[in-house]
């Protein structure tokens, strides 16, 4: 089934630890999205990639970064200068920036000792 | 940046009734609107969305309403079930971004 796959679903981290979250899609798109989802906050986009080889920054990219070296996956890693990392990360994707909607993949859970 | 703003954090409603969850947005260039549903630790799913051109569409038990002059969007759930308690985002897309309301969280009660 095409989809949106996120992994790990949970993930533990020590202070001080980059850490690395995966998103494969394999529904063809175009653009690949993380979002961060805190409580009582609406999500906010971390970075963005509309095509391979090229990505943005969204509203809170400081402390993330990205690569999009394949049109499938879009890997987010969250790095020691991420003040509060613990938090709600999700991956999406869509056909493109201006075209339909996100598909959402199910989450990763990042939790910082 | 974008205000997507959620009258009314929680709702309760008794199985079988409608319900109404609304939606204000700020940016008056948005064409593109979605409402998701979220269910505890898992991804938002794709409810039903609706562009500017049009200030009505229906689905499957669900109907989203918008009214471009008061910017603001509505999602209507007919004959509610236990099963549609979650939380629903409203987001809108000008062409840059998607932006997204805090969430309503639905109760279904039995």
């Amino acid at each position: 089934d095409g989809g949106i796959t996120q992994s790990p679903k949970y993930l533990f981290r020590k202070e001080g630890q980059n850490v690395t979250l995966s998103c494969e899609q394999n529904l063809n798109h175009d653009a690949m999205y993380w979002y961060r989802q805190d409580p009582g906050q609406g999500l906010r986009l971390i970075y963005y990639s509309q095509i391979v080889n090229d990505f943005q920054k969204g509203d809170i990219a400081e402390g993330y970064s990205v690569s999009r070296e394949k049109k499938e996956s879009f890997p987010l890693t969250v790095t020691s200068a991420q003040k509060n990392p613990t938090a709600f990360y999700l991956c999406a994707s869509s056909a493109g920036q201006r075209t339909g909607e996100l598909f959402f993949g199910e989450g990763s859970r990042l939790t910082v000792l | 940046g974008e205000s997507v703003g959620l009258h009314l954090p929680t709702l309760s409603v008794q199985e079988g009734d409608n319900s109404i969850i609304n939606c204000a947005y700020s940016n008056s260039a948005s064409d593109y609107f979605i409402w998701y549903k979220q269910e505890s630790g898992k991804g938002p799913q794709f409810i039903i969305d609706i562009r500017s051109n049009m200030d009505k569409r229906q689905g499957q038990r669900v109907t989203v309403l918008l009214n471009k002059t008061v910017k603001h969007l509505s999602l209507q759930i007919a004959a509610t079930q236990p099963g549609d308690s979650a939380v629903y985002f409203c987001a809108e897309n000008s062409g840059n971004q998607f932006y997204f309301g805090t969430g309503t969280s639905l109760t279904v009660i039995p």
